[in-house]
């Protein structure tokens, strides 16, 4: 998946423990983006990260928070994750094979987590 | 994965047909479209975009046309195979510039042998 690596692949959590998901890249793009995905719901924006300790929300930001401290990485934290967090999370990165440069979007393969 | 399929609108189609896949987009303002597929249990590939100042784009055996008047994007593919069974995502920059993408929910095409 284009130099994106995400971890866990999977993970089943319980209600009330924190959790983390990683985005890794190697293609030193400047942005980085978290979604998430559920039935009926489409693709939805977490958070999104412009370099590195520059993150904004997007439309879905309650009950997570991101940081980035190289360029390479983007990490999701969920710190007391719920059951309506249960979904799977793609993570996001810039650039792609268009002309059009910084608005085309490459994904990681997913992280499912499932909040019991 | 699978769970992605559920309350989509679904394209049923033959082998060797020609599909196409609608969107209606709903920013005036938007400049700038994507399309993207996604398999089961996968992450969305990019297939082709467009820019608002054109109607037409063509790729290997796809075509975007866009109509702006109506905000409707469709995705044509030619000569549709098996392998192109997934879930197809359009996507709008909701801004001038760079922006963060408004995705729409999807349509599932099948394709039987």
């Amino acid at each position: 998946d284009a130099g994106i690596t995400q971890s866990p692949r999977h993970k089943v959590t319980e209600t009330g423990t924190p959790v983390t998901l990683r985005c890794h890249q190697t293609e030193n793009h400047r942005y980085m983006y978290w979604y998430r995905q559920d039935p009926g719901h489409g693709l939805r924006l977490i958070h999104y990260s412009y370099g590195v300790k520059d993150t904004d929300k997007g439309e879905v930001s309650d009950g997570y928070s991101v940081s980035r401290s190289k360029t390479e990485d983007f990490l999701l934290t969920l710190e007391s994750a719920t059951s309506s967090q249960t979904s799977v999370y793609f993570c996001a990165i810039s650039g792609g094979d268009s002309s059009y440069g910084a608005n085309v979007l490459t994904f990681g393969a997913g992280s499912r987590l499932t909040v019991l | 994965g699978e769970s992605v399929g559920l309350h989509l609108p679904t394209l049923s189609v033959q082998e060797g047909d020609n599909s196409i896949i609608n969107c209606a987009y709903s920013n005036s303002a938007s400049d700038y479209f994507i399309w993207y597929k996604q398999e089961s249990g996968k992450g969305p590939q990019f297939i082709i975009d467009i820019r608002s100042n054109m109607d037409k784009r063509q790729g290997q055996r796809v075509t975007v046309l866009l109509n702006k008047t109506v905000k409707h994007l469709s995705l044509q593919i030619a000569a549709t195979q098996p392998g192109d069974s997934a879930v197809y995502f359009c996507a709008e920059n909701p801004h001038s510039g760079y922006s963060t993408l408004t995705f729409g929910k999807g349509t599932m095409l099948l394709v039987s042998p």
